[in-house]
């Protein structure tokens, strides 16, 4: 069973704080990963991918892959409200991705 | 340049009706994909196409048939509806071959009764 396995929260971080988003994989075959956003009632959106252990930033974002521990993360600096939505972690294997059920992110002002 | 674009936004269908979905894309990708969204399950992809006249099932393929009709559409169709498939649909597509990004159209929300 090739599982994305996701803390669904809600994970609540003050406006302008760091907030961490955690994902485990169990396809060791996942060559690829991304993150992606989803506000309430929307398509989910591309916000980063990474395809090499190690770091990845863009702008306020950074990705994160560690294939040893089958780990992906996502950093999101100095947060903001519009930053509140659902997060989906997904791995790609051979036209097969597959997604965590998402962490809800709430930011407070 | 719309994206991937989808038809309809909401249907309502009773058991046992069948309906098409339809997909498009405007960015030129080989590779379309029909997933489902369900609370607390996030999304499972039921049929991918790889390329123009070519497809293959996905992780939750029954119930469901797609048509690859060319490059820009990929269409799914629901031959007997049932209360299990009452989900929202999401349409795909990528340049597979290079990056492997996925970009998906608005969705279809879709209730059985």
């Amino acid at each position: 069973q090739k599982e994305v396995e996701q803390n669904s929260g809600p994970l609540s971080v003050p406006e302008g704080a760091i907030a961490s988003l955690n994902c485990t994989y169990s396809d060791r075959g996942s060559q690829s990963f991304f993150w992606y956003r989803q506000y309430s009632g929307k398509s989910p959106e591309l916000i980063m991918s990474i395809y090499s252990n190690g770091d990845k930033e863009d702008g306020r974002f950074t990705a994160q892959l560690n294939k040893a521990s089958q780990y992906v993360s996502l950093l999101i600096r100095d947060s903001q409200p519009s930053d509140s939505a659902t997060y989906l972690c997904a791995g790609y294997n051979n036209n097969d991705m597959r997604f965590g059920a998402g962490t809800r992110l709430t930011v407070k002002p | 340049n719309a994206g991937v674009t989808q038809t309809p936004k909401f249907q309502v269908l009773k058991t046992g009706q069948s309906m098409t979905l339809q997909c498009a894309q405007d960015m030129n990708h080989n590779s379309m994909y029909w997933y489902r969204q369900d609370p607390g399950m996030g999304l499972r992809l039921i049929y991918y196409s790889a390329s123009e006249g070519t497809t293959d099932k996905g992780e939750v393929p029954n119930g469901y048939n797609v048509s690859r009709l060319n490059k820009r559409e990929f269409s799914l169709r629901l031959e007997s509806a049932a209360p299990s498939q009452t989900s929202v649909y999401f349409c795909a597509s990528s340049e597979t071959g290079t990056s492997y990004e996925q970009y998906f159209g608005p969705g279809t929300r879709l209730t059985v009764t």
